[in-house]
């Protein structure tokens, strides 16, 4: 598509619940990339992918994080067992995939955990 | 964990005005880049400087770096109403992977 596409753009979900977050690239782009972003706070790196591996997963804060891009395109972010404390807008951007280039974001899933 | 910090954390000008926005950060670098936020969505790419770069130009928008001093600085010429937004730096560190590292942003608010 002409810009990265992130569904849903908007998600409520009960503590304790798991929660999928999609995210569709740019055509072509090989890197992809997981933000969050809390109120008033830059954007915190959770995990990059480069093709289908995940070349960096040094920011997912635990193991309820988890994330997949089985193709080399459309990435999952799952989170298990959701925590009030997980509620942020999650950012989702890809790239060329060479240092040089810009990131193409996202939108963004605004979730809120209650 | 963010890799810089913005100063100031919060700008206010009047239409017309030129805004400065300064970024630094910790580690030795590939490229700094500044992007722009709206609402608290997507951010938008507005300009990336290598570091063997000084100063680049885009539009209105002037971007210095020092890497000496591990510090960028963004500049938004004769700003308008609309230029009202959250600017963050972001850099691509030298350990070869491509991942951004975000600073804490400056609300810039632009009254006309």
């Amino acid at each position: 598509g002409a810009g990265v596409s992130q569904t849903p753009s908007n998600k409520v979900t009960e503590k304790g619940k798991y929660v999928e977050l999609r995210c569709d690239p740019i055509s072509g782009h090989t890197a992809l990339y997981w933000y969050r972003q809390s109120l008033g706070q830059g954007p915190e790196f959770l995990i990059y992918f480069q093709g289908t591996g995940a070349a960096d997963d040094s920011g997912l804060p635990n193991d309820r994080f988890f994330a997949v891009r089985p193709e080399g395109s459309v990435s999952t972010l799952k989170i298990q067992r959701t925590e009030r404390g997980d509620s942020a807008v999650y950012l989702c951007a890809s790239s060329l995939g060479t240092s040089g280039h810009g990131y193409t974001f996202g939108s963004g899933t605004r979730l809120t955990v209650v | 964990s963010q890799q810089g910090e913005e100063d100031p954390q919060a700008l206010s000008i009047q239409e017309g005005e030129n805004a400065t926005m300064n970024c630094s950060y910790k580690t030795s670098i590939n490229n700094l880049q500044w992007y722009r936020q709206n609402s608290g969505r997507g951010l938008v790419h507005l300009i990336l400087i290598r570091s063997n770069e000084r100063e680049k130009h885009s539009g209105r928008l002037r971007v210095t770096l020092d890497t000496s001093k591990k510090s960028s600085s963004l500049l938004i010429t004769a700003s308008r109403a609309a230029d009202t937004a959250s600017y963050f730096c972001a850099t691509v560190n030298q350990t070869g992977a491509n991942n951004l590292f975000f600073g804490t942003g400056t609300r810039l608010t632009v009254i006309p």
